[in-house]
């Protein structure tokens, strides 16, 4: 099984800050990568997909990289609504998501 | 406005079953993959099952082997998750979700439910 690993933990941050989470694979998995959002008693939101495309109504200020077993998401100025948790998630074969980053107010 | 709308959650006892529902509106549901994904309290997300759109393949996570089946009902634009023999460990809010491509090899999703939670106890 593919495992996914996500860095840091918990992110403290505040509104106008660039941010960046980490996502490693324990193996390769090309670009076979999404992020989502997810708030408190909500479902995951889509933001990325094959590592670096952007969903469709997603603010552009979301950015995704990397391939083969490293990858990240920035948020290039933090906006008061993406305070949430975040998780990339492996396709590559079958799905393993990472455990989550949450991102909080500093 | 494509949605997804899951029902049948509940309390169960451990040993007992549940069928999950899932209906599906705005879209072509059977040209689609679907998906559930379970997320215990406090914990994070994991992919439970998924069925190719035809129906002619299922896979589970091997937690779930020989205990879940999920399948579709084309005409009612639903997709089900059977559970049975439940464990504790089965608690979780249950989302069912879309699965999406862009090159019919690999599959994320782009939409979700909003879930409904099952404990079992």
């Amino acid at each position: 099984d593919i495992q996914m690993t996500q860095s840091p933990s918990t992110l403290s941050a505040s509104v106008g800050d660039r941010v960046t989470i980490t996502c490693r694979a324990s193996q390769t998995i090309s670009t076979w990568l999404a992020w989502y959002q997810q708030k408190p008693g909500k479902a995951p939101k889509l933001l990325i997909y094959d590592a670096s495309s952007l969903e469709s109504g997603v603010p552009s200020r979301f950015s995704g990289r990397g391939s083969g077993t490293e990858f990240t998401l920035t948020i290039s100025s933090l906006q008061p609504d993406d305070f949430a948790t975040y998780y990339c998630q492996q396709y590559n074969s079958y799905w393993t998501f990472g455990q989550g980053t949450k991102v909080e107010i500093k | 406005e494509v949605q997804l709308v899951e029902s049948g959650g509940g309390l169960v006892q451990p040993g007992g079953s549940l069928r999950l529902s899932c209906a599906a509106s705005g879209f072509t549901f059977s040209s689609y993959w679907m998906y559930w994904v379970r997320q215990a309290p406090g914990k994070g997300l994991v992919w439970v099952s998924h069925i190719y759109s035809d129906g002619s393949s299922t896979r589970y996570a091997d937690s779930v082997k020989g205990r879940f089946t999920i399948s579709r009902d084309i005409a009612k634009n639903t997709l089900y998750l059977q559970m049975n023999s439940l464990r504790v460990e089965d608690t979780a809010v249950y989302y069912c979700a879309r699965g999406q491509t862009s090159n019919y090899n690999y599959y994320y999703t782009d939409v979700w439910g909003k879930g409904t939670t099952v404990t079992v106890s």
